[in-house]
């Protein structure tokens, strides 16, 4: 399976919500990264976090890392309509050359007006 | 500011046909490049990347190949495409975070 895997596949709120998927991982990371793509897009980079790192902000998104547990979460604070999109995290891995990132399924979100 | 571009944006090709896109990267140097391929509503999947000129990594056996004439030029190539060619190709630069181009949507009949 995927290095990087997020739960749930799809999600679904009411704007004003707040929305949060996971990624969990296998192997041992340098950091962790979350992305966002809106529909036929490119992917733009959201935050990233490295592996000493168990939190951060970025206005109204706050990501967690347990490096325990392989998992991170990203959290979005008072949904828009705007944040409608994919969400993917993507790994960076100890000992990979070149910066390659592993990038999971990713988490499609729906924000409802 | 750091800029990067894709072309073209779509692409129909019969099968057999070559293919060629192209990526290009302004504003940075020696950075390193990243394709890859999106199959529809899935993940990113690493094709090729690239640390410098003329070095190319190749993640998964296929039909494609890349080269990097040129520090921030990145090609993706074949000679003859196959219907599980189609999907949305990617190109990115790096420092530390990867950073997108618009994508070239590439369907293959």
């Amino acid at each position: 399976s995927q290095q990087g895997e997020e739960d749930p596949q799809a999600l679904s709120i009411q704007e004003g919500e707040n929305a949060t998927m996971n990624c969990s991982y296998k192997t041992s990371i340098n950091n962790l990264q979350w992305y966002r793509q809106n529909s036929g897009r490119g992917l733009v980079h959201l935050i990233l976090i490295r592996s000493n790192e168990r939190e951060k902000h970025s206005g109204r998104l706050r990501v967690t890392l347990d490096t325990s547990k392989k998992s991170s979460s990203l959290l979005i604070t008072a949904s828009r309509a705007a944040d409608t999109a994919s969400y993917f995290c993507a790994t960076d891995l100890l000992k990979a050359a070149g910066n390659k990132l592993t990038f999971g399924g990713g988490t499609r979100v729906l924000v409802k007006p | 500011s750091q800029t990067i571009h894709q072309w073209p944006a779509t692409l129909v090709q019969p099968v057999g046909s070559p293919l060629s896109l192209e990526c290009t990267v302004e504003g940075t140097s020696n950075p390193n490049l990243y394709w890859y391929r999106q199959a529809a509503g899935r993940g990113l999947q690493l094709l090729f990347y690239s640390v410098g000129i003329g070095q190319i990594s190749s993640e998964v056996p296929q039909n494609l190949s890349a080269s990097r004439p040129q520090d921030r030029q990145f090609i993706l190539s074949s000679k003859k495409l196959l219907l599980s060619d189609s999907g949305f190709y990617l190109c990115a630069w790096s420092l530390e975070t990867q950073y997108f181009g618009p994508g070239t949507r590439l369907l293959v009949l």
